[in-house]
C-alpha cells in the first residue's frame, strides 16, 4: 500500500547549519506531496506542497522538490534559525480522496 | 478567516466518563478528518468524512469510540467509556475533496483519563 518514509529524529543543529530532512514515499499513480510543521503545543500547519514532477514547493526559506525518479521529497533549508525547531511532517494524499498518508514526523531541534 | 476550531482544548476526566469532543470545519471545506497523537503511536487518523459521510473508520481504535458529522459545520467524537490508555491530544481538519488540497489542522484537544 501507499506509504511516506522520513528520516528518523531528532536532528539536533546550530543556528545558520544547513538542513535536510529525507523524505521518501510509495504510491500508485502521482500523488500530491505535502510538508508540515507542528510547533509545540500546536497543531500541524501546512509549510509547502508540490503537485506534480519536478515541482518545487517553497515557504518561510524551506524547499522541496518533487522527484518522481528517485520518489522522494526531500525539504531543505540553507540556514536555520532557533525559531525553526519544530516536528516536521512529510504527507502524501491518497488516490486524489483528500486522505493523507503522514511520515512519522521528524524532530528538529536547532541551537543558538 | 477562521480556522478549524476545537473544543474543549483541554479535558481531564475519570476513567469510565463519557468524553465529546467538538469540531467546527472550515467553511466551504467538504472533508474532515480526526486523528489521535501520542508518543508511542506518532499521529493515527482515527476517521473521515466526505460530505458529511463517514468513508473510513478504520483506524477507531474501539466499540467505545464513536464520531458524527451531522452537517457541514459540526463534528462530534466520542468515547464511551474512557480509559486512561485513550490519553492523548486529539486533532480535528478540515480539508476540500480535491486531490491536491491541503488539510487544515485545528489546535486539538489535550484529553487526559485519570
Amino acid at each position: 500500500g501507499d506509504s511516506v518514509t522520513q528520516m528518523e529524529g531528532p536532528v539536533t543543529l546550530s543556528e545558520e547549519a544547513f538542513l535536510t530532512i529525507n523524505c521518501t514515499y510509495t504510491a500508485t499513480g502521482y500523488p500530491s506531496l505535502f510538508w508540515y510543521v507542528q510547533y509545540p503545543g500546536e497543531g500541524l500547519q501546512l509549510l509547502l506542497k508540490a503537485t506534480k514532477a519536478d515541482d518545487k514547493g517553497s515557504n518561510k526559506g524551506f524547499e522541496a522538490t518533487y522527484r518522481k525518479e528517485t520518489t522522494s521529497f526531500h525539504l531543505e533549508k540553507g540556514s536555520v534559525q532557533v525559531s525553526d525547531s519544530a516536528v516536521y511532517f512529510c504527507a502524501s494524499n491518497y488516490n486524489q480522496g483528500g486522505k493523507l498518508i503522514f511520515g512519522q514526523g521528524t524532530e528538529l531541534s536547532v541551537k543558538p | 478567516d477562521a480556522g478549524v476550531i476545537q473544543s474543549p482544548r483541554h479535558e481531564v476526566t475519570e476513567m469510565g466518563q463519557e468524553v465529546t469532543l467538538r469540531c467546527k470545519p472550515i467553511s466551504g471545506h467538504n472533508s474532515l478528518f480526526w486523528y489521535r497523537q501520542t508518543m508511542m503511536r506518532g499521529l493515527e487518523l482515527l476517521i473521515y468524512f466526505n460530505n458529511n459521510v463517514p468513508i473510513d473508520d478504520s483506524g477507531m481504535p474501539e466499540d467505545r469510540f464513536s464520531a458524527k458529522m451531522p452537517n457541514a459545520s459540526f463534528s462530534t467524537l466520542k468515547i464511551q467509556p474512557s480509559e486512561p490508555r485513550d490519553s492523548a491530544v486529539y486533532f480535528c481538519a478540515s480539508s476540500l475533496v480535491a486531490g491536491n488540497q491541503p488539510q487544515h489542522f485545528g489546535d486539538g484537544t489535550r484529553l487526559s483519563i485519570l
